[in-house]
This record gives structure tokens, C-alpha cells and sequence, in this order.
């Protein structure tokens, strides 16, 4: 499997809290990407970033932001957590932006 | 519209059986187009990517017709282990030929392989 870990693995926390998910590969893979998963959405793209401090939204990136200081960790934060964040979300990595991604296990977080 | 859309499903279809799963995308640009499984409660999981000569993988089959914007997948010989869900997903693009990954997913088709 790529060297990709995300972390936490399950949270639980209340609304207006600041959550941060740490996605860390090992791969040194120059672009990196946040999605959540939803029933009867499918993934969508949150996040995305194609090198250190080079980051651009995606199609659901309202209320989420993200940072990437150095290759490895690509972190994604919600300000003010609210219930309709409650998802899956998942860290993907690729090294050419044409190529596949590779995922991560997933975060599952819950709002309440 | 949907930029990708796939065969509702559920497919239930018995061992050794061939089925056949259809998408089609919206955006004639789109460059890159894969097939990944996803597995109750996992994360997606590359199967194959789809390239318009077609192209093989075991008892796996891609195809890609880019004039109808329609990619397809057939599974020969199903095994118990391919219950899965199927995700068609392509990677759009961007102004100036530069891609940056951005995939759209669709929503996938439902697979159950039984006895």
C-alpha cells in the first residue's frame, strides 16, 4: 500500500469546535488532496494541493481550509465544525496530476 | 446533469457470471479516466485505469469511447471477493493542458457476487 496515513482514524466532537486531520505520506509525492464522502454524493474534492504552500480549492471547500508546510503532511481544518461536516474524509496522493491517486484509510468524523 | 454518471445498480449477479458496468462524463476535456473498488466502510482502491485503445486486466476489460464520452467495465468469470462497489472516475483537466488531479467521482454501482 502507498505510505499514506491519515490521522485521527474516528473523532467525535461538537459543533463549533476546531478539528484539524493530519494526512502524512512517505512517498514524497508532490501532489496531495482532500475528499469527503457522502451518501448519495459520492467523494468530492475539498482541498488540494500541488506542492509546499501551493494549495487551491476544490468544489466543496466552504468552511474547510488546509495547509501543506512541508512535503509530507497535508493538513485540513474546520474553523467551526458543523453538523453537515460529518462525513468521511479521505487523504489521496499522486505523484503526476494524470496519474492515479492513492488513498488513505479514512477519517471518519462526527459532528454533534 | 451529472459530470459522471454510472449505472445505478445493484448488480446481483451469481459466481462466474459476466457483468458489464457503464459510465459517461460530461466534460469532452476530460484527460484520464479510472476504475477504482471500494469496499464496505475502506477507501477506494485503483482497479484499472481505462485508456481508448482499451485495455485488459485478468478477467477485467476497460474500455473507453471518447467520441460518445461513455467508458465501460466488464468483469468476466465474477468471484465472491469482487462484491464491491465501483467507482468510474475522470480527471477533468484544467485550462492550458496543466492537470492538477482534480477527479470527479462518480457515484458508483453496487456489486454483489453470490453463490
Amino acid at each position: 500500500d502507498a505510505g499514506i496515513t491519515q490521522s485521527p482514524r474516528h473523532k467525535v466532537t461538537e459543533t463549533g469546535t476546531p478539528v484539524t486531520l493530519r494526512c502524512h505520506q512517505t512517498e514524497n509525492h508532490r501532489y496531495m488532496y482532500w475528499y469527503r464522502q457522502d451518501p448519495g454524493h459520492g467523494l468530492r474534492l475539498i482541498h488540494y494541493s500541488y506542492g509546499v504552500k501551493d494549495t487551491d480549492k476544490g468544489e466543496v471547500s466552504d468552511g474547510y481550509s488546509v495547509s501543506r508546510s512541508k512535503t509530507e503532511d497535508f493538513l485540513l481544518t474546520l474553523e467551526s465544525a458543523t453538523s453537515s461536516q460529518t462525513s468521511v474524509y479521505f487523504c489521496a496522493i499522486t505523484s503526476e496530476g494524470n496519474q492515479p491517486q492513492h488513498f488513505g484509510d479514512g477519517t471518519r468524523l462526527s459532528i454533534l | 446533469r451529472k459530470e459522471v454518471e454510472q449505472d445505478p445498480g445493484p448488480f446481483n449477479v451469481p459466481e462466474g457470471a459476466t457483468v458489464a458496468f457503464n459510465c459517461t462524463y460530461s466534460n469532452s476535456a476530460s484527460q484520464s479516466f479510472f476504475w477504482y473498488r471500494q469496499d464496505c466502510r475502506k477507501e477506494p482502491k485503483l482497479l484499472m485505469s481505462v485508456y481508448s485503445s482499451g485495455n485488459e486486466d485478468g478477467r477485467f476489460t476497460a474500455q473507453l469511447n471518447r467520441a460518445s464520452q461513455y467508458i465501460s467495465l466488464l468483469i468476466r468469470d465474477s468471484k465472491l471477493s469482487d462484491s464491491a462497489t465501483y467507482l468510474c472516475v475522470v480527471n477533468k483537466g484544467s485550462a492550458g493542458g496543466t492537470s492538477y488531479g482534480k477527479l470527479t467521482f462518480g457515484q458508483g454501482t453496487i456489486l454483489t457476487v453470490h453463490p
